[in-house]
């Protein structure tokens, strides 16, 4: 137990489906990560929240859209996906500003599968 | 851009040794930290390395050389559950992202 949850954690849907994925941190974090674990390839950063603010987004396509509405929830809404969107999606919290080490805690993930 | 190799797999015998390296090159270099994840669950935290030298925490030693690109990840007294697969990351800029590797897929037989 990371203090990281994350719901649903299997997911599967169509390609016309709109569905979220909610991630919450129990650790007083304030930066937020959304990543995505696909199969014999890296972990892929995907979005970066710092204080509810949008820092990096890193070339996602626009049908996964992330909200964060206050420093402790983090959602993915995801709409019109494809086959290929078929992963683990990550979230992670970590608490910025630390002097030296900055470590980020994960959830569980999500396990999506796009049909 | 950012590069960080590790080998595929590695299996090794319950009560031996192992080292599993990584090396990276990056467009800065701010930390490397090293995660441990089971199949299924989530990647958990093991190690952080920013200055060169061992750092050693009960059975996980981390070692960096920062002038080769280098880092290992020892694990001693292997045991059952540390199978498992092994993330090297580095942090490449003073910013909070992390460039993850591939990862290293642990199987250790009895």
């Amino acid at each position: 137990e990371t203090g990281v949850t994350q719901t649903p954690r299997h997911l599967v849907m169509g390609m016309t489906n709109k569905k979220s994925l909610k991630c919450e941190q129990h650790l007083g974090h304030n930066a937020m990560y959304w990543y995505k674990q696909s199969a014999k390839k890296p972990l892929e950063l995907m979005f970066v929240y710092n204080f509810k603010e949008q820092t990096e987004n890193n070339s996602v396509p626009s049908r996964f859209s992330p909200e964060c509405p206050n420093s402790s929830h983090l959602f993915l809404h995801l709409h019109t996906l494809q086959p290929e969107d078929s992963a683990l999606y990550l979230c992670a919290s970590s608490q910025p500003g630390l002097a030296g080490q900055e470590t980020q805690y994960f959830g569980p993930g999500t396990r999506l599968l796009v049909l | 851009g950012q590069n960080i190799d590790q080998p595929t797999e590695m299996t090794a015998t319950e009560g031996a040794i192992v080292q599993i390296n990584c090396t990276y090159q990056t467009s800065g270099f701010n930390g490397l930290f090293w995660y441990q994840q089971h199949a299924g669950e989530a990647p958990t935290f093991l190690s952080y390395n920013v200055l060169d030298g061992l750092e050693e925490k009960g059975r996980f030693s981390s070692f960096l050389s920062r002038s080769k690109g280098y880092s290992y990840l020892l694990l001693k007294e292997l045991q059952m559950k540390d199978s498992a697969s092994y993330l090297c990351a580095v942090r490449p800029g003073a910013g909070n992202m992390l460039t993850f590797g591939g990862g290293t897929r642990l199987m250790v037989k009895p």
